[in-house]
């Protein structure tokens, strides 16, 4: 079974500076996708990036990116720049195949971020 | 694109009711999938549906709980007999046939307590 970690339960970030957030993962599959969603205190789930297994560049959305180290198992996700709006639970999320058909998203239990003016 | 629909957004209910929620995907999405989230954890998923067949089910879908979509579409989830601890939130999502990078795209979720 696929496993998904985040160490850090809660984080402060001080407005404009960039912050790292970790994500471990577990997997006997080789061709594996990764997901970071936000959550703000509303409660909807909204995309931010996505990185494949086989992907050769770190992908990046605005002021999104993320550090993906396969040897690693790491797929951490960096916010540069961060604004107060930015303030909200992160989860890391890991595609697994589901053997009928399809595939469904294994979430981590979460980062709490809070930027501080 | 007017995104994944879930009602209704609140449900209070006595320990022992039924409950039922519907979600509405977006509308070319024939993915559709249940995820119950308890307060500061991430989502856990509960069942999947590509078009009307149900896939896949969690071990957390106790037969207390039965999940539908009779023509593809719109789903409903119902919970019978709740019990208090079945207090969470629980999103739907939908995401397109193609594409492993395609991301789900989740409603604002249905949040259920259990007096």
């Amino acid at each position: 079974a696929q496993k998904i970690t985040q160490t850090q339960p809660g984080m402060f970030v001080q407005e404009k500076e960039a912050v790292t957030l970790d994500c471990t993962y577990d997997t006997s599959d080789q061709s594996y996708g990764l997901f970071w969603y936000k959550q703000p205190s509303s409660g909807e789930m909204i995309f931010l990036i996505y990185q494949g297994s086989y992907d050769e560049q770190n992908a990046t959305e605005g002021r999104y990116s993320l550090n993906f180290q396969k040897a690693r198992k790491s797929a951490n996700l960096v916010i540069s720049a961060s604004q107060l709006g930015d303030s909200a639970m992160y989860f890391c999320a890991m595609r697994e195949v589901i053997k009928a058909a399809g595939n469904k998203l294994t979430f981590g239990g979460g980062t709490r971020v809070l930027v501080k003016p | 694109d007017t995104g994944v629909s879930q009602d209704p957004r609140h449900k209070i209910t006595k320990r022992g009711q039924n409950v039922t929620f519907r979600c509405d995907p977006i509308s070319e999405h024939n993915r559709l999938y249940w995820y119950r989230q308890t307060l500061g954890q991430g989502p856990e998923f509960l069942t999947y549906f590509q078009n009307e067949a149900q896939l896949e089910k969690s071990r957390l879908l106790s037969d207390r709980f039965s999940a539908e979509r009779p023509k593809g579409s719109f789903s409903t989830l119902e919970i019978q007999r709740t019990e208090q601890g079945d207090s969470a939130m629980y999103l739907c999502a939908s995401s397109p046939l193609t594409g492993g990078s395609s991301p789900l795209h989740f409603g604002n979720g249905t949040r259920l307590t259990v007096t």
